[in-house]
């Protein structure tokens, strides 16, 4: 059984301030790392689908790392703004055709 | 972009009936759709892979008779939950496959009382 693990569990951060959280996950047999974005009452909006060792990628303010040897990686959110409020959820493929199996998330809360 | 519904968005039945969730590709064709349930303070967890024209893969533990799925089309796969029981009151959500990526509805409460 794959076993994903994202830490913090919820994080409150100043806006304007730099934050960052981790995603862990099994490094042997690593096929994909995808980060996504949970808004309340919305669908989970795809960040990144990472693949390589060594990885960055960068989506505005968004950015995020993978090292698949030590089996981890980083999303980092620079100048944290309120609409960066949400729950940011990190899976693997590790089920049925590659379905995934998601850490619990880490909810995320931009206080102004 | 991909975008994906679900139908209906909340529901609430009553212990022993059963409930028709649907989910559907809007601007794509996906022949392979997942479904995913989450119970409080847990993570997303997968239930089985929906394989147009083809039976459903389930994952261990999940009950192919309780929840039935049908993909008749390219853009639609159907999650039926029959004969409904509290335990199963739960948040159900699905996404569909382009290439390495998974698209997702926005998912459907299920309270059944």
């Amino acid at each position: 059984i794959l076993n994903v693990e994202q830490s913090p569990q919820s994080l409150h951060v100043q806006e304007g301030d730099s934050t960052n959280f981790t995603c862990s996950f099994p490094s042997s047999n690593f096929y994909a790392l995808h980060w996504y974005r949970w808004e309340t009452a919305k669908s989970p909006e795809a960040l990144f689908v990472m693949t390589l060792n060594g990885d960055e990628k960068k989506k505005g303010r968004i950015s995020a790392t993978l090292n698949t040897k030590e089996g981890y990686s980083y999303l980092y959110i620079k100048g944290s703004q309120p609409e960066d409020s949400a729950t940011y959820l990190c899976a693997c493929p590790g089920g049925g055709a590659d379905g995934l199996t998601f850490g619990k998330g880490t909810h995320l809360i931009i206080q102004p | 972009g991909a975008v994906v519904s679900q139908h209906p968005s909340r529901v609430i039945c009553k212990s022993g009936t059963s409930v028709k969730i649907e989910c559907r590709s809007l601007d794509f064709q996906a022949t392979t759709m997942f479904w995913y349930r989450q119970f409080p303070k847990q993570s997303l967890m997968l239930m089985a892979t929906s394989n147009e024209g083809s039976k459903a893969t389930y994952e261990q533990g999940v009950e192919k008779d309780k929840f039935l799925i049908n993909h008749a089309s390219l853009t639609l796969s159907t999650l039926t939950v029959t004969s409904a029981h509290p335990e199963d009151s739960s948040f159900y959500i699905c996404s569909a496959r382009i290439g390495y990526e998974q698209y997702f509805g926005p998912g459907t409460r299920l309270t059944v009382t």
